[in-house]
């Protein structure tokens, strides 16, 4: 099946730091890229929704100076987590999307310390 | 709005068991997508089966089986015979389209433990 190589897998970072997280989609042309956040034990709630070459569109209560969504080709987004807190630590998760089809990232775990 | 709801947060049972994962789910469109998900400790998301709106038939893998009623629109999901490696949290998503999207509603998960 597709991949979509999310790169890093975790990320340790100082807190007022800024994290950014890859999505790479490697033998199909991501249209739509969707970016999901996961807390501890908890399920996973959407952040934002971009389309190639477009502003991200973000989900209420998502902050999206804090949470820069880049998607200047079919093949890569990526998602800035700006002066991180460690409120932000979170697994975060991206989703290419291609006609009707969709395949997820592995996922990134950040932590802010 | 749609929404997914997996009424039960944890469920354990001895290995070899037979385990049922619940899944209701409200929506107003008359397309749409079902899906299951495996997340292991690890964190990925491991597809396990995507079902359309208009494809009642029930479905079998392996050990894995889906029962999917419109009529009470549910969506659950069998494993016969547990393994230790079963052990995982589960989630069930609804995709609905918006705006030209389709975004994955996920229900709030079960974490599932076989024990040996």
């Amino acid at each position: 099946g597709a991949v979509v190589s999310q790169h890093p897998s975790r990320v340790i970072c100082k807190s007022g730091t800024s994290v950014k997280i890859e999505c790479r989609s490697l033998d199909f042309q991501a249209t739509t890229m969707f970016w999901y956040r996961q807390f501890p034990k908890q399920s996973l709630m959407l952040m934002a929704t971009s389309n190639e070459g477009s502003k991200a569109t973000y989900e209420q209560g998502v902050e999206k100076d804090k949470f820069l969504i880049n998607h200047a080709s079919l093949t890569l987004s990526t998602l800035t987590v700006t002066s991180a807190h460690p409120e932000d630590s979170s697994f975060y998760i991206c989703r290419g999307k291609t006609g009707t089809e969709a395949f997820f990232g592995q996922g990134t775990r950040l932590t802010v310390v | 709005a749609q929404k997914v709801t997996q009424a039960q947060t944890e469920i354990s049972v001895v290995e070899k068991e037979d385990v049922t994962l619940d899944c209701v789910y409200e929506t107003r469109d008359t397309t749409y997508y079902l899906f299951w998900y495996k997340q292991p400790p690890s964190g990925e998301l491991v597809f396990l089966i995507r079902r359309n709106s208009f494809d009642e038939q029930n479905e079998i893998s392996g050990r894995y089986s889906w029962n999917f009623q419109k009529s009470t629109s549910s969506f659950n999901f069998t494993i016969t015979a547990s393994q230790v490696v079963d052990s995982a949290v589960y989630f069930c998503a609804l995709s609905e389209l918006i705006q030209g999207a389709q975004k994955l509603v996920f229900g709030q998960g079960t974490r599932l433990t076989i024990n040996p």
